[in-house]
This record gives C-alpha cells, sequence and structure tokens, in this order.
C-alpha cells in the first residue's frame, strides 16, 4: 500500500506569513492514466475536510490564489502565503493514484 | 448541488456490526464513486474503502477482512457495514466524493 509522509506534523506561523508543507510518497502518484492525483485538504475543528487543490496543482472552486500546489512523482508540495487566521487547522495531502491513502496531518497555528 | 449525508446509530456494542448510509443528492452513483473515511478522535483521517461507478468495491487491507461497501442506486444510498467492532473503531464516519464530503457521523463503540 503506497504510504504518504507529510512534514511537518506542526507549523507556527505569524498572520500575513508563508507556510509550506511537504509530502512525499511511498511510490510514484502518476496513473496510468498520465494524471496524477495528489490533492491537499483543509480541515477546521469541527468540521469535514475541504479540498483546497487537487491533481497536484488545481486550486478548487473558491480556493484564493494564496493557496499553491506542485510537485511531481512522488514529492509535493502545499504553499500557503499571506496566511490568514481562516487558514488555521489541520492540512492532509492525499492521494487516490493507487487506492486512497492521506498523509498523518500538519497542524497549522499562529505563532 | 453535490451533498452527502451520513447517518446510522450513535452507539454501538463491542464485537457488534456497524451499519452507515450515505444518502447523495446532485450526483448520481453509476457515473461517480463514493468512499468511506473514518477519523478517531484527536488523530488523522484513514481510508476505508471505495465503491465505484460500476459498482466494484475496493478496500483498505488493514480492514478488508471486516468490511462491506455496497449501495442503492435506485435511492441514492451507499452503505457501510463493517462487524466485530471494538472500542479502537470509535471515530467519525464520513462518505465522500473526492471534492465533497459529509458532514460526518459520530460513532462511539462501547458497552
Amino acid at each position: 500500500d503506497v504510504v504518504l509522509t507529510q512534514t511537518p506534523v506542526s507549523l507556527l506561523i505569524s498572520l500575513g506569513g508563508q507556510a509550506s508543507i511537504s509530502c512525499r510518497s511511498s511510490q510514484s502518484l502518476v496513473h496510468s492514466n498520465g494524471n496524477t492525483y495528489l490533492h491537499w485538504y483543509l480541515q477546521k475543528p469541527g468540521q469535514s475536510p475541504q479540498l483546497l487543490i487537487y491533481q497536484v496543482s488545481n486550486r478548487f472552486s473558491g480556493i484564493p490564489d494564496r493557496f499553491s500546489g506542485s510537485g511531481s512523482g512522488t514529492d509535493f508540495t502545499l504553499k500557503i502565503s499571506r496566511v490568514e487566521p481562516e487558514d488555521l487547522g489541520v492540512y492532509y495531502c492525499l492521494q487516490r493514484t493507487h487506492k486512497w491513502t492521506f498523509g498523518g496531518g500538519t497542524k497549522l497555528e499562529l505563532k | 448541488q453535490v451533498q452527502l449525508k451520513e447517518s446510522g446509530p450513535g452507539l454501538v456494542q463491542p464485537s457488534q456490526t456497524l451499519s452507515l448510509t450515505c444518502t447523495v443528492s446532485g450526483l448520481s452513483l453509476t457515473s461517480n464513486s463514493v468512499s468511506w473515511i473514518r477519523q478517531p478522535p484527536g488523530k488523522g483521517l484513514e481510508w476505508m474503502g471505495v465503491i465505484w461507478s460500476n459498482g466494484g468495491t475496493d478496500y483498505n487491507s488493514a480492514i478488508k477482512s471486516r468490511l462491506s461497501i455496497s449501495r442503492d442506486t435506485s435511492k441514492s444510498q451507499v452503505f457501510l457495514k463493517m462487524n466485530s467492532l471494538q472500542t479502537e473503531d470509535t471515530a467519525m464516519y464520513f462518505c465522500a466524493r473526492s471534492d465533497y464530503w459529509g458532514q460526518g457521523v459520530m460513532v462511539t463503540v462501547s458497552s
């Protein structure tokens, strides 16, 4: 089974600062159809996860351009610029190239 | 718009079987896959399994022997059944397409 390793486990960021989260896969996430099904979610306290980025770098509907995704193969990164209070919560990466697997999560908190 | 809603008992006794229903609207089960995901209190997300648009299923290998996912397309419902429940199965259970999630249902395993 695919293992996704997310780092760091927690992040302390000042308002207006930048955050970067890494997600590394134990195997390539390139599907046989050429697509890479690596997504990013934010789960705020008491809520369901919400999709931020799908297929590595595409922002979901209504997601501001402060959120950006990049990467290929086995290494992926989520960047959040100009952090705002509503960005706080736990971020997860998800791969659905080989069934589904979630990363362990990264908690974003205010410094 | 796309909506998913989980329902089921909040309390299950140890060794018993959990039965949950996911009722969807705004999407057809014959052209969309639906996954079940769970989250123990204070912990990360665990993918449980998926029912594909063609009715086939895939499961997390760690719980495959206890899990069954099925559907009734006429009622737009997806079902989860998991047997031999233990206290460590206490969790919030979500159903989701990859971009839309239900609100979740909390299941406590206790005598």
